[in-house]
């Protein structure tokens, strides 16, 4: 069973730093996985998707990198912004079926 | 862009009533999801729907729980006999194919049980 883990639970940096957020998975297996981001009371906004076969996915101050062999994702988000403020969370399949399993989230403030 | 379509926003119902979720999924994608939040907790997995048929469902998804695609566009959650716990924020997704595309999630339904 797929187990997704997210830490820290919280992330406060000053706007301008570039920071990453780290998630872990149990099953290494894994043929994908997608970043999310969810501002307070609303829905998941996706992010990323990267693919088992790629080692990055970027979209514009956006970089998620996926490791199997370690099995470990990272979102870096570069010269981050007020707006950036929210919870980002990342879900991965559960062992080869259509659900996603997802991390906890880290909630992330950017301080102007 | 398409997006996932949900109502209500928030409903609130007293304990023991029947409410039900609408979904409107992007018109191309053919598998269909209901997910939960409960305030302060993971987004978990209920449901998955393809051609017409539950295709995996998760253990809280019990007999409390129905979904239905009535017409060529809308997906519904039925949730029975309302219990407090049932009082999350719930989620309708869609994708386009099997698993290598990405999910689309609708704004989510929050749902209050008194």
């Amino acid at each position: 069973k797929q187990e997704v883990t997210q830490i820290p639970a919280a992330l406060s940096v000053p706007e301008g730093e570039n920071l990453v957020l780290n998630c872990s998975f149990t099953d290494s297996a894994i043929y994908n996985l997608q970043w999310f981001r969810q501002d307070p009371g609303k829905g998941l906004t996706s992010l990323l998707l990267i693919q088992s076969s790629q080692r990055e996915q970027t979209s514009g101050r956006l970089n998620a990198s996926l490791d199997k062999s370690s099995g470990r994702s990272t979102l870096y988000i570069a010269a981050s912004q007020p707006g950036d403020s929210a919870t980002y969370l990342c879900a991965g399949p559960d062992q080869g079926a259509q659900k996603l399993v997802f991390g906890q989230g880290t909630r992330l403030t950017i301080n102007p | 862009e398409p997006e996932v379509t949900q109502t209500p926003s928030h409903q609130v119902t007293q304990m023991g009533q029947e409410v039900i979720l609408r979904c409107v999924p992007i018109s191309n994608h053919l598998y269909f999801y209901w997910y939960r939040q409960i305030l302060g907790q993971k987004v978990e997995f209920l449901v998955s729907f393809y051609n017409n048929e539950i295709s995996e469902k998760s253990e809280i998804f019990d007999d409390q729980f129905s979904v239905e695609r009535p017409d060529g566009s809308n997906f519904t959650l039925k949730i029975r006999s309302t219990k407090l716990e049932d009082s999350a924020m719930y989620f309708c997704a869609s994708r386009a194919d099997s698993g290598a595309n990405v999910l689309t999630f609708g704004a989510g339904s929050r749902l209050t049980v008194l």
